[in-house]
């Protein structure tokens, strides 16, 4: 069973529009939560983290994470072609032989069109 | 910025052939890993090192070795290569003092395994 889900798989959003990416964890061992980007042929970059409940935001991305329900989204406003990317949503459960070690969603393909 | 390295960048194997994928890191970082990216799968940790001498199985260790012989490298072998695994790999390395999971991904080394 796949322990991170990503939605959807795909998204087109205008430029200048907001892209909303969501993430969902099966395993309560996942207290932290990161967001990557892979643009084409790179490897993938740390985009942001999000460790607590709540909103946390940086220059046009927020991310929010409810632990309750171990799901997490990521939102991007005025969307720019450069934005264009495979987002991963990444966890980890950070206890003992497990630091560090993340665990990889799917993915979900943005395209920003003009 | 942190520097991860990986050799071959592209590399075309034989089935039954050994492979060995190169990693270095720059960062001088306890933890290094190493995944494979799938269409459809996204990332999938094969391998990881908390450190020179030290290998740990990641979810699918199956037909891989790795080898840790000093901080700054860390190198996937494939004994026998087999066309399952014609792939994409990133290495990676974490500062282990984080603990909180951010990686520094290499370009990737693309494997094609006839």
């Amino acid at each position: 069973q796949q322990k991170v889900q990503q939605s959807p798989e795909s998204l087109s959003v205008p430029e200048g529009g907001m892209a909303s990416l969501n993430c969902t964890s099966s395993d309560r061992n996942f207290q932290y939560f990161w967001w990557y980007r892979q643009h084409s042929g790179e490897g993938p970059k740390a985009l942001m983290s999000i460790f607590s409940d709540g909103d946390k935001k940086e220059g046009r991305f927020t991310a929010h994470l409810n632990k309750a329900s171990l799901h997490v989204s990521l939102h991007i406003r005025d969307s720019q072609p450069s934005d264009s990317a495979l987002y991963f949503c990444a966890a980890s459960a950070n206890t003992g032989a497990n630091t560090g070690k993340l665990t990889f969603g799917h993915g979900t393909i943005l395209r920003v069109h003009p | 910025e942190a520097a991860v390295t990986q050799s071959p960048r592209n590399k075309v194997a034989v089935t039954g052939g050994k492979v060995t994928l190169s990693c270095n890191q720059t960062n001088n970082h306890n933890n290094m890993y190493w995944y494979r990216q799938d269409t459809g799968h996204g990332l999938r940790l094969i391998h990881y090192s908390y450190g020179a001498g030290s290998t740990e199985k990641g979810d699918i260790p199956d037909g891989y070795k790795a080898s840790r012989p000093s901080q700054e490298n860390f190198s996937l072998i494939l004994e026998l290569a087999t066309p399952s695994q014609t792939s994409v790999y990133f290495c990676a390395s974490g500062d282990a003092r984080g603990n909180t999971g951010q990686l520094y991904f290499g370009e990737g080394s693309k494997l094609t395994v006839l």
